[in-house]
């Protein structure tokens, strides 16, 4: 069973610079898993930040991007700001129309 | 504006049966694969089933499937769920999702809460 893993928990400064990682129990998250990113707020439903590894979704700032850092692929917020406290989800596509989600960083910015 | 807009969600008895909705707007519904995902009370998202744009292709997680059953109808503009045998561990808020570039979600809708309790 394919796991994929992000840290349970980050914090970070206002102004500071962050980055989650995505990655597989077994093997190394590579552009073929067109790895996306999902920022999500209590009560609300999730935003699309990132698709396809560094795709910014329409109406996403520039601080917000995507790579792929050693074997996993990476969110990195830079400048955080008191909103970007929330839960960010990744997801990867292990093809035949099925997907995996990470279990989700909390971000806590202070 | 991309508008999905989830009903059927409710309270239901483990072993019932519950069929979701899903009503989309403000794109050409046909031409996009569409995706279902849930997620439990204080957890994370879980990718449910997805659809092909003309309903060649279907997929199910295997937490769901022979109970679950995913449809469209595109001259509806609407995406279904039919859920059976439900468990407590069913128990989620389930949106409606559309799959854009890069195999991704792109577009969320608002969630509907279904109960699994007796």
């Amino acid at each position: 069973q394919t796991v994929v893993t992000q840290e349970p928990s980050f914090s970070v400064s206002p102004g500071g610079t962050v980055t989650l990682t995505c990655g597989l129990s077994s093997g190394s998250v590579s552009t073929s898993y067109y790895p996306s990113w999902y920022q999500q707020t209590p009560g609300q439903a999730p935003r699309t930040l990132i698709y396809s590894t560094n795709t910014r979704s329409s109406g996403v700032p520039d601080r917000f991007s995507g790579s792929i850092l050693g074997n996993k692929a990476a969110l990195t917020i830079t400048g955080a700001q008191a909103d970007d406290e929330s839960d960010y989800y990744c997801v990867l596509y292990m093809g035949s129309g099925h997907w995996v989600f990470g279990g989700g960083t909390k971000l806590t910015v202070l | 504006e991309v508008q999905l807009v989830e009903s059927g969600g409710g309270l239901v008895k483990p072993g019932g049966s519950l069929r979701l909705s899903c009503a989309a707007s403000g794109f050409t519904f046909s031409s996009y694969s569409m995706n279902w995902v849930r997620q439990a009370p204080g957890k994370g998202l879980e990718w449910v089933s997805s659809i092909s744009s003309s309903s060649s292709y279907i997929y199910y997680a295997d937490s769901v499937k022979g109970r679950f059953t995913i449809s469209r109808d595109n001259a509806k503009n609407s995406l279904y769920l039919q859920m059976n045998s439900l468990r407590a561990e069913d128990t989620a808020v389930y949106y409606c999702a559309r799959i854009g570039v890069g195999n991704t979600v792109d577009y969320w809708g608002q969630g509907t809460l279904v109960t699994v309790s007796s």
